[in-house]
Order: structure tokens, then C-alpha cells, then sequence
């Protein structure tokens, strides 16, 4: 069975320092992960794909399989990235579980 | 541009109630999932539709079911409300493997 673990449930930085936002996953088989972001107020939505290897919002991921993580990193903190953030994987057959969320607070 | 649309923001439903959670897309995607969504547990997901009239069922199904009799509505039904499934609920919708799924704004559904 597929499984989405974020460890922390609740991360504060301040403003300019890194951040860096742990997921780890397990999956039999070859899985397409995802980070989502719910800023207040608004719906869920997606910030980055591990296929795209993109980076969005000064946010990139990278997927170890090694390691089964897809940890999500930034240089530098801004206050307008104080949100919930999920890790996502989809499943062979497009099933898609997340996992329990981070939420970011960024400190001015 | 609202791409998925639930019925309802918020509902407030008696204990035993039959309740029905509407979920609408535009964008003719073949798959759609309900989860519910609490604090500390994120997002869990009911159940998954992958086709008109085909479901799976996801890591939490009891006490729910879903119908979906044409491609862009995707229903989830509460067959006997009970105060433990006081929630928010979001529908989302899904294209090929590796898209992005849209979310609509949650229902936040609350049994007394």
C-alpha cells in the first residue's frame, strides 16, 4: 500500500532563512509525487511536479528514490509563503493520496 | 475561471440524515476524488472515480458512497450522518497521469 509521511506538522523560520519541508513516501511502484499549497482562504492548489524538475516560487523539489523523499526546499523564506503545504503521490492507476501537511509560518 | 464547483460551502445536518455532497467539473477530466480534510490528519481520501460509473475506494470509505452517472458530477452520499463525520470535504478532479488535479472550495459539513 501506498503511504505519504510529512514529520512535521508545524514549521516556523524567519524571514530570509531557508526552508526546507520534509516528505517521505512509500509505493511498490514507480510513483509521480507532487507539493500542493492551501493559502488562506483559498483552495488547494498545486505548486510543483517532480516530472517537471521546474521551480516555482524559488521552491524546487527533488525526488530521491533512494531515499523514497521529495523534500521541498527554499533559499530564502518570504512572509507570502506562510501556508498549509501537502506532499502528494499518484499511484499507477492515477490514484492520488497526500499526506498530513505542513504548515509554514514565516516570521518577518 | 471556477473550474470545480461544490454544491454547498457549508451544511449543517441532523444525526441519521441522508446527505448528498455535489461535485461539478468542466474540464472533462476523467478522474475524480472526495476527501475530507482535519487538522493534524490532512487530507484522506475517500474515494476515487475513474470513469463514469467506475469507483474505488479510498483509505477511509466507511459510512459514505458516490455516484457518478455522467463524466462531470461526481457525488458523495453520507448514508446515516453521524456527528464523527463532521468535516471539510473537497471534491477534485484529474486529467492524464503526472497533471495537476483541481480542487473546488470545500464543504465544511457539520452533524449535530
Amino acid at each position: 500500500a501506498q503511504r505519504v509521511t510529512q514529520p512535521e506538522k508545524l514549521l516556523s523560520v524567519f524571514k530570509g532563512a531557508p526552508v526546507e519541508l520534509k516528505c517521505n513516501y512509500s509505493y511498490s511502484g514507480s510513483p509521480e509525487l507532487f507539493w500542493y499549497v492551501q493559502y488562506s482562504r483559498q483552495r488547494l492548489q498545486l505548486l510543483l511536479r517532480h516530472i517537471s524538475r521546474e521551480s516555482i516560487k524559488g521552491f524546487t523539489a527533488d525526488l530521491n528514490k533512494g531515499e523514497t523523499s521529495f523534500h521541498l526546499k527554499k533559499p530564502f523564506a518570504q512572509e507570502e509563503d506562510s501556508a498549509m503545504y501537502y506532499c502528494a503521490l499518484q499511484t499507477g492507476a492515477n490514484n492520488l493520496f497526500f499526506g498530513t501537511g505542513t504548515r509554514l509560518t514565516v516570521i518577518p | 475561471d471556477v473550474k470545480v464547483t461544490q454544491s454547498s460551502r457549508y451544511l449543517v445536518k441532523r444525526t441519521g440524515e441522508k446527505v448528498f455532497l455535489e461535485c461539478v467539473q468542466d474540464m472533462d477530466h476523467e478522474n475524480m476524488f472526495w476527501y475530507r480534510q482535519d487538522p493534524g490528519l490532512g487530507l484522506r481520501l475517500i474515494y476515487f472515480s475513474y470513469d463514469v460509473k467506475m469507483k474505488e475506494k479510498g483509505d477511509i470509505p466507511e459510512g459514505y458512497s458516490v455516484s457518478r452517472e455522467k463524466k462531470e458530477r461526481f457525488s458523495l452520499i453520507l448514508e446515516s450522518a453521524s456527528t464523527n463525520q463532521t468535516s471539510m470535504y473537497l471534491c477534485a478532479s484529474s486529467t492524464d497521469r503526472g497533471t495537476e488535479a483541481f480542487f473546488g472550495q470545500g464543504t465544511r459539513l457539520t452533524v449535530v
